[in-house]
């Protein structure tokens, strides 16, 4: 069974679309996240969801909204897409800040 | 300037042969992480370390908090090792990225 698991896995849309990736997490962990990984490769965070609150929200256009319905989801919606927003976007979930944590597979989001 | 910085940033090497990866870090922390991005883009998590060494198969993670510094070691090299290899620091609110260290491991 997939611990961490993002969906889609490719996103091709085109600019001006409203899109969401979700996550999905079975491993009981307390914290979700979001992160963006540029065409250099560069990862930074976006987003940290523990319990259902945002602990941590990274200086990311509001176009972008972390959406948790309950502790074992945290979706990405993303208003308005722009070229720049092309990137992979991965959820990874840990049991808290201190400990290892468990990434998704990515999804490589093209805005055309 | 990058609060994590990685070095090198490209690295060859035989297979078999002993590989460092290093790290250094300006902030404040409460772990560090690192991470193995292999070329299908799928990430996995090493090591979490907060103090001292861990040993996980041929793989070695070390820290120094007050020279704020790790390194991550691989004895005996092998082709598969060839990853991106990320250090990522936990400040307690916050995660900086180094910017990862491309192995490649050669037959």
């Amino acid at each position: 069974d997939t611990a961490v698991s993002q969906t889609p896995k490719y996103l091709v849309t085109q600019m001006g679309n409203d899109k969401s990736i979700k996550c999905e997490q079975n491993l009981g962990h307390d914290t979700m996240y979001w992160y963006k990984q540029d065409s250099k490769k560069f990862l930074k965070i976006m987003f940290s969801y523990n319990n259902k609150e945002l602990i941590i929200n990274e200086t990311v256009p509001n176009r972008f909204s972390p959406k948790s319905p309950d502790k074992a989801h945290l979706n990405l919606h993303i208003n308005s897409l722009e070229l720049g927003d092309s990137a992979v976007y991965f959820c990874a979930s840990s049991q808290d800040l201190q400990y290892g944590y468990t990434f998704g597979s990515g999804t490589r989001l093209t805005v055309v | 300037k990058n609060e994590v910085e990685q070095s090198p940033q490209n690295l060859t090497a035989q297979e078999g042969e002993f590989i460092t990866i290093n790290c250094s870090y300006s902030v404040g922390i409460s772990a560090l992480h690192w991470l193995q991005q292999h070329p299908g883009g799928g990430i996995v998590s090493l090591f979490m370390l907060s103090s001292g060494k861990k040993k996980h198969g041929r793989l070695i993670a070390t820290i120094n908090i007050q020279e704020k510094h790790s390194s991550l070691h691989i004895t005996a090299s092998h082709p598969r090792d060839s990853a991106v290899y990320i250090c990522a620091v936990n400040t307690g609110n916050q995660f900086y990225f180094g910017t990862g260290t491309s192995l490649t491991v050669i037959p």
